[in-house]
């Protein structure tokens, strides 16, 4: 099992550039998040899908970000256009049997310049 | 809604001692406890859980408390070794977890030689 792969490792972008995350899941997981962690706030949740679906994503920052889940195997979270504030690691976690059970990746560390 | 909170963001022992990191959270609904250990460069990996019905639970050579009546949560570590040195989360759910995981900022766990 390859665990939950996020891609790319590092990304350093522009400010004003779009910059598009990408997760995949441990498959037969149904269950996906999206985490933000900084100094200043920690673990923050972005959104999280269920069964491909979006269930909450109250923890969006801005209309900036914005997140899809086409198929069970796949996900993106896009900034667009990206701000030096967005700078942090970005997790995906999935896991079979949420709220329990999560398994992270390795993030996505983000920096816009 | 829920905070959690560690008590101290940085914790230095020697190896071989034990280690003994805290969290508390606020909402007495909470009813599932997690412990993550976040390695540099790495995703939060899951170390042990407790539910609230339970008090005490043990792992190897890690220990969860659950205190519900001051909701506060422990992590003890046996014989601290230096691949334990990470920086490790506390992480609760409230209610079945309609709003997933919330994390505490963290404690780094510094290994003394």
């Amino acid at each position: 099992d390859a665990g939950v792969i996020q891609s790319p490792r590092h990304e350093v972008t522009e400010m004003g550039q779009e910059v598009t995350l990408r997760c995949k899941p441990i498959s037969g997981h149904n269950s996906l998040f999206w985490y933000r962690q900084t100094m200043m706030r920690g673990l923050e949740l972005l959104i999280y899908f269920n069964n491909n679906v979006p269930i909450d994503d109250s923890g969006m920052p801005e209309d900036r970000f914005s997140a899809k889940m086409p198929n069970a195997s796949f996900s993106t979270l896009k900034i667009q256009p990206s701000e030096p504030r967005d700078s942090a690691v970005y997790f995906c976690a999935s896991s079979s049997r949420a709220p329990y059970g999560y398994t992270f990746g390795s993030g996505t560390r983000l920096t816009v310049v | 809604g829920e905070s959690v909170g560690l008590h101290l963001p940085t914790l230095s022992v020697q190896e071989g001692d034990n280690s003994i990191i805290n969290c508390a959270y606020s909402n007495s609904a909470s009813d599932y406890f997690i412990w993550y250990k976040q390695e540099s460069g790495k995703g939060p990996q899951f170390i042990i859980d407790i539910r609230s019905n339970m008090d005490k639970r043990q792992g190897q050579r890690v220990t969860v408390l659950l205190n519900k009546t001051v909701k506060h949560l422990s992590l003890q570590i046996a014989a601290t070794q230096p691949g334990d040195s990470a920086v490790y989360f506390c992480a609760v759910i409230v209610g079945g977890g309609a709003d997933g995981l919330t994390f505490g900022k963290g404690t780094h766990l510094i290994i003394q030689p």
